[in-house]
């Protein structure tokens, strides 16, 4: 199975800050790769998809960039709904596989 | 509105079985492939299976975990997908999802819609 690692674990962050989160792939999978925020109870939600591409009403101050083996998720400017757990996952290989997840919390 | 509820939820002892259903509303459900996750308690979300769109004949494939043991199934006139799982153990308690593959021509982007969830959980 491909090994996705994501870091940090956690991150303190302020409203207005910038957030970058990393993703690494155990083997290359191209730009296979989606993140998706979760927030507390609640079911995942999809942010972007292809390594960069936006989902449909997905606010542009998130960003994603990368291609073979690391991956960057970035929130340019972090707003208090952004507060999160946040994963990336690899569609490129059977089994799809997660990081172990981003929380980014209040500093 | 594209929707996905799920149901079935509970506790169960361990060695018994357990159907979730999940419900679908807004799109056409054939054309969709259909995934069931879980989240353990304080855990990350970990993939069981899926079931592929009509057009893929509905082939499912499933985690080496639950692989002998869970069944996904899906009736296309309810626009229902199922999962259905025997002889559960503890480690199966989890909150399930079932999610909607993003695919073009059999290649998946992603899981653009996610059901609420429902909790199992496998306990003497």
């Amino acid at each position: 199975d491909i090994q996705m690692t994501q870091s940090p674990s956690s991150v303190s962050a302020s409203v207005g800050d910038r957030v970058t989160i990393t993703c690494r792939a155990s083997q290359g999978i191209g730009t296979w790769l989606a993140w998706y925020q979760q927030k507390p109870g609640k079911a995942p939600k999809f942010l972007i998809y292809s390594a960069s591409s936006l989902h449909t009403g997905v606010e542009s101050r998130f960003s994603g960039s990368g291609s073979g083996t690391d991956f960057t998720l970035i929130i340019s400017s972090l707003q208090p709904e952004d507060f999160a757990t946040y994963y990336c996952q690899q569609t490129n290989t059977l089994p799809p596989t997660f990081g172990g997840g981003t929380t980014v919390d209040m500093k | 509105e594209v929707q996905l509820v799920e149901s079935g939820g509970g506790l169960v002892k361990p060695g018994r079985s357990l159907r979730l259903s999940c419900i679908t509303s807004g799109f056409s459900f054939g054309d969709y492939g259909m995934n069931w996750f879980r989240q353990a308690p304080g855990k990350g979300l970990e993939w069981v299976g899926f079931s592929r769109s009509k057009a893929y004949g509905g082939a499912t494939e499933y985690a080496a975990s639950v692989k002998g043991r869970f069944i996904i199934s899906r009736d296309e006139s309810k626009k229902i997908a199922y999962l259905e799982m025997n002889s559960l153990k503890s480690e199966d308690t989890a909150v399930y999802y079932c999610s909607r593959e993003m695919a073009v021509l059999g290649y998946v982007y992603g899981l653009d819609v996610w059901g609420q969830g429902t909790t199992v959980i496998v306990s003497s």
